[in-house]
């Protein structure tokens, strides 16, 4: 059974730090992994979706990558600004095409 | 931009109390997903729909929740009756083919069972 674990639970850091979170699943037969965020009471949005083949992805001041074999991702934020205090999702699909998710990084960014 | 739309954005009812939910899917989006989100967790899938048919609803605990997708496009989710445990956001996503594809979230229903 897949599972997907996110390291921090949360995370304080001062306005304009990089930062990195972390993210690990326990069955490398992934088809894609994904990063969303999620602001207090909302549903969730998007942020990178990485394919199964691919090391990295970015847009903007984040930068995902994938480590298949050894059952990791990170999501790089750089510049981090207090607009960016959200919850960070990461979840895997499966070969069935389910989407497994982690418990999530609660971040804040203190101006 | 095209978007998940939800209805209500928040219900609080009481115990044994019936509860329902609705979700309109990005126009054109073949596959529909309903997950709930406990707070402090990640979301968990309930059911997924493929047009008007049910694909998996293997964490849907049949006794007491109810889904539906009658003409392939709009879904509601049904509770009846609630519990406390029930408490949590319900979210429905969709995604435009097999369900392997990028999936776009709606704003979620928070429920608050008294």
């Amino acid at each position: 059974k897949q599972e997907v674990t996110q390291i921090p639970a949360a995370l304080s850091v001062p306005e304009g730090e990089n930062l990195v979170l972390n993210c690990s699943f326990t069955d490398s037969a992934i088809y894609n992994l994904q990063w969303f965020r999620q602001d207090p009471g909302k549903g969730l949005t998007s942020l990178l979706l990485i394919q199964s083949s691919q090391r990295e992805q970015t847009s903007g001041r984040l930068n995902a990558s994938l480590d298949k074999s050894s059952g990791r991702s990170t999501l790089y934020i750089a510049a981090s600004q207090p607009g960016d205090s959200a919850t960070y999702l990461c979840a895997v699909y499966n070969q069935g095409g389910k989407l497994i998710f982690g418990q999530g990084t609660e971040l804040s960014v203190k101006p | 931009e095209a978007e998940v739309a939800q209805s209500p954005r928040y219900k609080i009812t009481e115990k044994s109390q019936a509860v329902a939910f609705w979700c309109d899917p990005i126009s054109g989006h073949a596959t529909l997903y309903w997950y709930r989100q406990i707070l402090g967790q990640g979301p968990e899938l309930l059911v997924q729909f493929q047009d008007e048919s049910v694909v998996d609803d293997s964490q849907l605990p049949k006794d007491r929740f109810s889904a539906e997708r009658l003409k392939g496009v709009d879904s509601t989710l049904k509770i009846q009756p609630a519990e406390l445990g029930d408490s949590a956001m319900y979210l429905c996503a969709s995604s435009p083919g097999q369900g392997k594809e990028t999936q776009y979230f709606g704003p979620g229903t928070r429920l608050l069972v008294l």
